[in-house]
């Protein structure tokens, strides 16, 4: 089974600063990775997804994560950071390949981000 | 957009009682979970179901069950509350995707959560 790890609990830093969140995961085959930010109060929401092809995504908000395919890792950065980036992070991963029953997504523990104005 | 609804934000139940929450999707997607978020713990698959009817267990299923009647709709049980199983519910939905790629574009919808506290 897969298992993904998150390594800071939290994160406080100030606005204009940049970012870096790591996560790796656990599993002998191919993912699909996914970082998830959820606000307060608010739904989880999708930032970016790797799928296959170039390492480096690029996601909404100025969001952008490194796949290392030989580190098991795909970090989540940000160069300048605002207050409205304070939120809490999930990095997931999913098997590739399978396809029915289910599609599960594998979560890390989270990060939670303080931006400081 | 893709709508999760869970029926409620906030919920405060005994221990020992029958606890249901609800989840609505209204994209006819075929896959439905269940997850609970724990601080430190990120979010825990409880359940799934890719079908009607149909169901499968997750990573931490004990002291719940699961009911899928219909497509839209996705319930989870708790048969006998516990003081451990407070925490912040999350619903999920995701197509059925026959390639990667698709599964890549269409990702999942989260509902907005329940907060369950046993008391």
């Amino acid at each position: 089974a897969q298992s993904v790890s998150q390594h800071n609990h939290h994160v406080i830093l100030s606005e204009a600063a940049s970012l870096e969140l790591g996560c790796n995961y656990s599993y002998g085959g191919t993912v699909n990775l996914f970082w998830y930010v959820q606000y307060p109060g608010q739904h989880l929401q999708l930032l970016l997804k790797y799928f296959s092809g170039d390492p480096l995504v690029k996601g909404i908000k100025g969001f952008e994560a490194e796949f290392i395919k030989s580190k098991f890792s795909f970090n989540l950065r940000k160069p300048s950071v605002q207050w409205s980036d304070t939120a809490e992070y999930f990095c997931a991963v999913m098997p590739w390949g399978i396809k029915a029953a289910g599609n599960k997504l594998t979560f890390g523990g989270g990060t939670r981000v303080l931006v400081k104005p | 957009d893709v709508k999760v609804t869970q029926s409620s934000r906030y919920l405060v139940k005994r221990t020992g009682e029958k606890v249901f929450l609800e989840c609505v999707q209204d994209m006819d997607h075929e896959n439905m979970f269940w997850y609970r978020q724990d601080p430190g713990l990120g979010l825990r698959l409880i359940y799934f179901s890719y079908d009607v009817k149909m169901k499968e267990k997750g990573d931490i299923p004990e002291g719940y069950s699961v009911s899928r009647e219909k497509k839209e709709r996705f319930s989870l049980i708790l048969e006998s509350a516990s003081t451990n199983q407070t925490s912040m519910y999350l619903c999920a939905s995701s197509p059925l995707t026959i390639t990667d790629r698709e599964l890549a574009n269409y990702g999942y919808t989260f509902g907005s959560g329940t907060r369950l506290t046993v008391v």
